[in-house]
């Protein structure tokens, strides 16, 4: 089974430029999350899909960030205009349904982000 | 606030040995704890998880320990093997609106296994 694919694997950018992260999901997974992983610490939820809808956006900085789902399936992350603090890796993971409550999270490979 | 708290951010065993990773909670309405592992430039390869109801999860090598009443659960690794050097993280999830939310994670513990 193909696991969770993100790309770009590396992106260097310099600060107020715009940049825009892929990730394809386990086939099937109707759930889909995105994550901020900054050096030194653990990932934090960003944004957290259910098939095209939102559960929970609470924690994404929407004067900067957004993402979509547009069909259920590919997620893409943009940030406009991106902040040296962006500087991260941007982890996506699927899961089935979350809706089962024990549901566990599948992670891709993630894109380093780096922000001159 | 950290929700999720491991304590010691690095931990060096010898190979063969038991090695255990400590994690803390305080929100108490986590109700499934997962361990991830990660190698450099991976993402988190889930290892093992843990329902509230229970107070013990095994697989293999790995055994992950659970007290609600302390707020703490633990993930042993025994006999541990080089391969097993990686970082280790603690995740939590609650439930709400229907679902399980998105995990909380703490800051991870690097794992040196030495031969």
């Amino acid at each position: 089974e193909a696991g969770v694919a993100q790309s770009p694997r590396y992106k260097i950018i310099e600060k107020r430029q715009s940049v825009a992260f892929w990730c394809n999901p386990i086939s099937g997974h109707a759930t889909l999350y995105w994550y901020q992983q900054i050096l030194g610490q653990g990932p934090k939820l960003l944004i957290q899909f259910q098939n095209n809808g939102v559960v929970d956006d609470s924690q994404l900085p929407k004067d900067r960030f957004s993402a979509e789902r547009l069909k259920g399936v590919d997620s893409t992350l943009k940030i406009q205009p991106a902040k040296l603090e962006d500087s991260a890796v941007y982890l996506c993971a699927s899961s089935l349904d979350w809706a089962s409550g024990t549901d566990t999270q599948y992670f891709g490979p993630g894109t380093r982000l780096t922000v001159l | 606030d950290q929700q999720v708290k491991q304590n010691s951010p690095s931990l060096s065993v010898q190979e063969g040995r038991i090695s255990i990773l400590n994690c803390d909670y305080t929100n108490s309405m986590f109700d499934y704890f997962l361990w991830y592992k990660k190698y450099p430039a991976e993402g988190p390869t889930f290892l093992i998880s843990i329902s509230s109801i229970k107070d013990k999860n095994e697989d293999g090598r790995f055994t992950v320990f659970l007290n609600k009443s302390a707020k703490h659960l633990s993930l042993h690794i025994v006999p541990s093997q080089p391969g097993d050097s990686a970082v280790y993280f603690c995740a939590a999830s609650a439930q709400s609106g229907g679902g399980a939310d998105g995990l909380t994670f703490g800051k991870g513990t690097h794992l040196i296994i030495q031969p």
